[in-house]
């Protein structure tokens, strides 16, 4: 079955640190996707970002940037340089065939930057 | 215009109250959900419309009662309520159903008293 596991359920950090929020999932599908979520205190969910699992490279966006390992099962989402406006929960999400498609959460990471 | 318009943002009803939330997308996405988020849980799918047509019900409550005029619009119909349905509503839309990004409103944070 598939599972999203983000075993950090809480960071705290100070701004400008950098900051790792950890993801590791299962899935018996060899095509899948992963996806990570930003959930400010307003409550919508912020789409950050899509990947397949036949695309291993790893992105940057700015601030942002995410390592994807297969062999690991994990896609870890860094913060370079965070700042107070990155407080939020942080969902990593899958998405295969065996769950019809539709996303499966991780329990999300609530990360607090202080000034 | 990536937006998902929910409405009512907040939302208190009793639990005899009839009442429903609204979802609204003009990106011209054919699929789109309905998630309940409890505090510090992450969302779950409740149900998903594809092309209009409901497709997914995820074994939800008879009380809650979705409805898809048309591919823009999306609402739950609420009634006869309990209090541990209090929580935040989520809608979202996405291209097709088909592990393609979905974007989320803001949602309706429900109190049923």
């Amino acid at each position: 079955a598939q599972k999203v596991t983000q075993a950090q359920t809480e960071i705290s950090v100070v701004e400008k640190e950098d900051v790792t929020l950890d993801c590791v999932y299962e899935t018996r599908d060899t095509t899948y996707y992963l996806f990570w979520y930003k959930q400010p205190p307003s409550g919508e969910l912020v789409f950050l970002i899509r990947r397949n699992s036949f695309d291993e490279q790893n992105e940057i966006s700015g601030r942002y940037s995410w390592n994807f390992q297969k062999s690991t099962s994990s896609f870890n989402f860094t913060i370079t340089a965070s700042q107070v406006v990155d407080s939020a929960v942080y969902f990593c999400a899958l998405s295969d065939f065996n769950a019809g498609n539709m996303l499966t959460f991780g329990g999300g990471t609530r990360l607090m930057v202080k000034p | 215009d990536t937006e998902v318009t929910q409405t009512p943002k907040h939302l208190v009803m009793g639990m005899t109250n009839k009442k429903s939330l609204k979802c609204e997308q003009h990106m011209g996405h054919r699929a789109m959900y309905w998630y309940k988020q409890k505090a510090k849980k992450p969302p779950e799918l409740m149900f998903v419309y594809s092309y209009e047509k409901l497709s997914i019900n995820e074994s939800v409550p008879s009380r809650f009662s979705p409805e898809c005029p048309n591919s823009s619009l999306l609402n739950l119909h609420l009634h006869a309520l309990q209090p541990e349905d209090s929580a935040l509503y989520l809608c979202a839309s996405s291209l097709t159903g088909l592990n393609t990004e979905a974007f989320f409103g803001q949602g309706t944070r429900l109190t049923v008293v």
